[in-house]
């Protein structure tokens, strides 16, 4: 079974202040997706990154960047300097490929973030 | 990137009566559609797994005569919360895969905020 694990419930940093948002997962696939997506308080998903299990190359876009380390399981996120617009909810998930399961995601918990002016 | 459209985005409704969403696959063919629910700061907990032509493959707890899925087209499935009440309000979300293989994945729609009186 898959496992995602946000162990930051709640994260409150000040505007301008780096933050990373930590992701476990757990997995018996060899080949999976892990995704981060932020959630506003109107609801949507919105789409972050998608990262192959096979692509273990960190990702820089703009102030967000992402590590991910096979080794540990974890595909950490980062935003740096920090602005009051990234307050949300942050969800980071798992999604499988194989057969009838292909696309089937797991979330974490979720991290919410207050940035604070 | 692939979009999925559901519809309606919010509906109140009372108590009793039943309510259909739908999730379409705007410029691809979705053989697999997922649905998800999230309850107030809550993550998204899988429902049911619908395969197009195939009966839905409900989550353990989900009611499968009180959520009824159809799938009927590759780019279409629709979500009905049958004799609904209050403790069904929540957010539903879809998403759809363009289907098996490896490398997969699965693209979200933007939610309905169903709300029960």
């Amino acid at each position: 079974a898959q496992k995602v694990t946000q162990a930051q419930t709640e994260i409150s940093v000040v505007e301008k202040e780096d933050v990373t948002l930590d992701c476990v997962y757990e997995t018996r696939d060899t080949t999976y997706y892990l995704f981060w997506y932020k959630q506003p308080p109107s609801g949507e998903l919105v789409f972050l990154i998608r990262r192959n299990s096979f692509d273990e190359q960190n990702e820089i876009s703009g102030r967000y960047s992402w590590n991910f380390q096979k080794s540990t399981s974890s595909f950490n996120f980062t935003i740096t300097a920090s602005q009051v617009v990234d307050s949300a909810v942050y969800f980071c998930a798992l999604s499988e490929t194989y057969n009838t399961n292909a696309g089937k995601s797991t979330f974490g918990d979720g991290t919410t973030l207050t940035v604070k002016p | 990137g692939a979009v999925v459209s559901q519809h309606p985005s919010w509906v109140i409704c009372k108590s009793g009566t039943s309510v259909k969403i739908e999730c379409r696959s705007l410029d691809f063919q979705a053989t697999t559609m997922f649905w998800y629910r999230q309850f107030p700061k809550q993550s998204l907990m899988l429902m049911a797994t619908s395969n197009e032509g195939s009966k839905a493959t409900y989550e353990q707890g989900v009611e499968k005569d009180k959520f009824l899925i159809n799938h009927a087209s590759l780019t279409l499935s629709t979500l009905t919360v049958t004799s609904a009440h209050p403790e069904d309000s929540s957010f539903y979300i879809c998403s759809a895969s363009l289907g098996t293989g490896m490398n997969t994945e699965a693209f979200f729609g933007q939610g309905t905020r169903l709300t029960v009186v």
